[in-house]
């Protein structure tokens, strides 16, 4: 089992690009998860998904938007990149009912210039 | 507004010293509080703690909770180079697909 993982690892953008990042997880979990952790400021929850079809806000939402077609993938996706979405970006999974048992993947570090 | 709060955000020491890491919460409908340790990359889980008073352990890791006064600590013992990491504090509500994150203890364990 690969676990979480995710693509790209390393991405730069200019101002007003776009981009998607793809967090595709083999554990047959029910939930998944994006995060974006920024130096000294945790892991701040962007969006997250209870099921394939379903999407939430989490504490981050603004800028981004999700899709969660197929239960197996989760994309995270900024439509006009600006410098503040320079982040680390995780993506996590876990089973239905466990929020707590959360495998995460390797991160995406975003520069946007 | 729910919060956690990690204390202190950063700690210097030497190998061989004890420290102790505090998160303190404020959730509603608490349901478990949770460690993480993360160093280059994803955070890998330590502890889960549901219920106060009962101490985890770990190798020379511990952890107790404390429901009363809302808080957790996580002790290490005879710290080595490689306990030098990020500690993530999370708490998980009941009812909530989510969890709350700590902004973190930044450990630094120098030869």
């Amino acid at each position: 089992n690969a676990g979480v993982t995710q693509t790209p690892k390393f991405r730069v953008l200019k101002t007003g690009q776009s981009m998607t990042l793809l967090c595709a997880q083999d554990m047959n979990h029910e939930y998944m998860y994006w995060y974006r952790q920024d130096p000294g400021m945790g892991l701040r929850l962007i969006h997250y998904s209870v099921g394939e079809g379903t999407t939430a806000k989490g504490e981050v939402p603004d800028g981004y938007n999700v899709s969660r077609l197929k239960k197996q993938n989760f994309l995270l996706g900024l439509e006009s990149a600006a410098p503040s979405q320079t982040s680390v970006y995780f993506c996590a999974s876990s089973p239905v009912g466990s929020s707590y048992e959360q495998y995460f993947g390797p991160g995406t570090r975003l520069t946007v210039t | 507004e729910d919060k956690v709060v990690q204390s202190p955000l950063s700690l210097v020491v030497h190998e061989g010293d004890t420290v102790t890491l505090n998160c303190s919460y404020e959730v509603t409908n608490f349901r478990s509080l949770l460690w993480y340790k993360q160093e280059k990359k994803a955070p890998t889980f330590l502890f889960m703690l549901t219920s106060s008073g009962i101490e985890k352990k770990s190798g020379r890791l511990s952890s107790i909770l404390d429901k009363k006064e809302l808080f957790s600590i996580l002790n290490i013992t005879a710290t080595q180079t490689g306990d030098s990491a990020v500690y993530l504090c999370a708490v998980e509500q009941g009812g909530s697909e989510k969890l709350v994150f700590g902004k973190g203890t930044k450990l630094t364990v120098n030869p």
